[in-house]
């Protein structure tokens, strides 16, 4: 399967600085880049929809001025939480779209764990 | 809004054991059903299914799609302590919406 990596891998940042995520699709390309997050013993919430080459598509309810997307290249998208603040600690998990014989299966990086002292 | 929904939310088995997962769902535009499989990190890809593909099998794991009825069931079958994981069903029209995952613990 195609594989996603994400950087860093857990981050400790203190309230009011910001963090950058990065995440790569390594053996692919992907026009479209997926940014979730999740609280312990809870699912996926996707955040925004990352496009190569244009701006993301937040869902509702995410702040785009405190998470700001950037799909620079068809293999980076990065994702910056800004003046983090402790109830921002969280997994962030990205994923990278891949088409399947006129399907897409999508495939995850192994997440980013964030905590805001 | 897309809705879909897993259960049971969580169970306990002894190795060698069958394990049957189920999820249902509601999607305006349904285009594909995938499988993944959480252990401590970020989701793994497991299988995708469509209406062309309704049914998969790798290994001890194998997973249906019934379109008419709208569910999938997802099988693990002899299980083994590294099947312990928590296993999420997603559906897709443009993007993927998640269940609330099954917790499965497999007991030695």
């Amino acid at each position: 399967g195609a594989v996603v990596s994400q950087h860093p891998s857990w981050v400790i940042c203190k309230s009011g600085t910001s963090v950058k995520i990065e995440c790569r699709s390594l053996d692919f390309q992907a026009t479209t880049m997926f940014w979730y997050r999740q609280f312990p013993k809870q699912s996926l919430m996707l955040m925004a929809t990352s496009n190569e080459g244009s701006k993301a598509t937040y869902e509702q309810g995410v702040e785009k001025d405190k998470f700001l997307i950037n799909h620079a290249s068809l293999t980076l998208s990065t994702l910056t939480v800004t003046s983090a603040h402790p109830e921002d600690s969280s997994f962030y998990i990205c994923s990278a779209r891949v088409a399947a014989g006129g399907y897409y299966e999508q495939y995850f990086g192994p997440g980013t764990r964030l905590t805001v002292t | 809004e897309d809705k879909v929904v897993q259960s049971p939310l969580s169970l306990v088995v002894h190795e060698g054991d069958t394990v049957t997962l189920n999820c249902s769902y509601e999607v305006t535009n349904f285009r594909s059903l995938l499988w993944y499989k959480q252990e401590k990190k970020a989701p793994t890809f497991l299988f995708m299914l469509t209406s062309s593909g309704i049914e998969k099998k790798s290994g001890r794991l194998s997973s249906i799609l019934d379109k008419k009825e709208l569910f999938s069931i997802l099988n693990i079958t002899a299980t083994q302590t590294g099947d312990s994981a928590i296993y999420l069903c997603a559906v897709s029209d443009y993007k993927l919406s998640f269940g609330a995952g099954t917790t499965v613990t497999v007991r030695a």
